[in-house]
């Protein structure tokens, strides 16, 4: 089994903080890692797919770095607004037909 | 295209009884997955399909059972529902591109095994 972890589990900030959480993976047989934005009561849409070391994506306020190296991403929420409210599950892609997802990180943002 | 459907929405089951779980896709994607919800440990993988006749274990297999005779359906069945596998099972499929492999996600069926 694969080992994902995310960190923190759970994050509450203001309207308009900016705020940041980790994927750590394993960095043997890499693939690619994806950002996934899951609502709640929803399925879970992809964010990002990022597949070389030192990758940056960008999608408005948010944004994810890949360092494959060393076996983590950052994704980042600039201005963070309460509809970025969600957990954010996190998966490298080591090739298998399938993804293993770390345990996510749950946002809430008051406003 | 409907993308990924699944069905029954929500059910309700007495502990020992059995059921299939519907997922189907028209996407033609290759591989397709189910995973379930559980608190505090995001989404896990039951079981995947690379193709029509092939079937593998993911990370919690046991009590479901997989088949997959066509590209377009991947159906999940509990043979003898327990408690525990009250769940929001999640099926999704995804095709492979230059060695990324993104998921499509069902909108999920709530169980609740009494």
């Amino acid at each position: 089994i694969l080992n994902v972890e995310q960190s923190p589990q759970s994050l509450h900030v203001q309207e308009g903080d900016s705020t940041n959480f980790t994927c750590s993976f394993p960095s043997s047989n890499f693939y690619a890692l994806h950002w996934y934005r899951w609502e709640t009561a929803k399925s879970p849409e992809a964010l990002f797919v990022m597949t070389l070391n030192g990758d940056e994506k960008k999608k408005g306020r948010i944004s994810a770095t890949l360092n494959t190296k060393e076996g983590y991403s950052y994704l980042y929420i600039k201005g963070s607004q309460p509809e970025d409210s969600a957990t954010y599950l996190c998966a490298p892609d080591t090739g298998r037909r399938a993804l293993t997802f770390g345990s996510g990180t749950r946002l809430q943002v008051q406003p | 295209n409907a993308g990924v459907t699944q069905t029954p929405k929500f059910q309700v089951l007495k502990t020992g009884q059995s059921m299939t779980l519907q997922c189907a896709q028209d996407m033609n994607h290759e591989y397709m997955s189910w995973y379930r919800q559980d608190p505090g440990m995001g989404l896990r993988l039951i079981h995947y399909s690379v193709g029509a006749g092939i079937t593998d274990q993911g990370e919690v297999p046991n009590g479901y059972n997989v088949s997959r005779s066509t590209t377009e359906d991947f159906p999940l069945r509990l043979l003898s529902a327990a408690p525990s596998q009250t769940s929001v099972y999640f099926c999704a499929s995804s095709y492979r591109t230059s060695g990324a492999n993104e998921q499509f996600f069902g909108p999920g069926t709530r169980l609740t095994v009494l």
